[in-house]
């Protein structure tokens, strides 16, 4: 069965530090791994992730996959307190079905 | 961007009780749509699968007869959760897949509370 495991399930830091969320898996067809954040409604798409080393960045935040290794990471620099959230990643399955990890939840204190 | 529309954003009613939630998509064609569900401090569950024009694709452990589907067109899909109960009380999410690409657009949820 497909499995996505995310650590650490929470993280509290504070405002300016870097912080590392990683996600391993086991998938028996992989295709594509995804990163979300989630506040208080539902989540939001960061990242896509299909090949391996290749690091996708969007400001503050970035996200490589190993596929060797089976996992991925998320960094965020210089964090804020808007980037308290939960961030998931979800792997797709066949027929674009996501499974999602359990979540990392962020909070950045001031 | 994608743009994905749930409505009612939130929902309160008593048991027993049938209710109707609409995922739709705004300004692309969704081929297809998923229903998750979230109860507090855990992660999106998939219930079903929605392809339009025909039979939603349950997961194991999701009632088919409680949770009924329907993806009438290319930009909505109906969850109408029958006869419920306070353990069907959580957070109701869809999202939408346009056909090009693995991306998935997320509706912005719909809580339900059955008292």
């Amino acid at each position: 069965e497909d499995k996505v495991v995310q650590s650490p399930l929470s993280l509290v830091v504070h405002e300016g530090d870097t912080v590392t969320l990683n996600c391993s898996y086991e998938v028996t067809n992989f295709r594509s791994l995804l990163w979300y954040k989630q506040e208080k409604k539902a989540p939001t798409f960061l990242f896509m992730l299909t090949s391996s080393g290749i690091e996708k960045k969007s400001g503050r935040l970035s996200s490589i996959l190993d596929k060797k290794e089976l996992f991925s990471i998320l960094n965020i620099t210089a964090t804020q307190t808007g980037d308290s959230a939960i961030y998931l990643c979800a792997l797709i399955q066949g027929a674009q079905k996501l499974v999602f990890g359990q979540g990392t939840r962020l909070t950045i204190n001031p | 961007g994608a743009v994905v529309s749930q409505h009612p954003s939130r929902v309160i009613c008593k048991s027993g009780t049938s209710v109707k939630i609409e995922c739709r998509s705004l300004d692309f064609q969704a081929t297809t749509m998923f229903w998750y569900r979230q109860f507090p401090k855990q992660s999106l569950m998939l219930m079903a699968t929605s392809n339009e024009g025909s039979k939603a694709t349950y997961e194991q452990g999701v009632e088919k007869d409680k949770f009924l589907i329907n993806h009438a067109s290319l930009t909505l899909s109906t969850l109408t959760v029958t006869s419920a109960h306070p353990e069907d009380s959580s957070f109701y999410i869809c999202s939408a897949h346009s056909g090009g690409g693995d991306t998935q657009y997320f509706g912005p949820g719909t809580r339900l509370t059955v008292l």
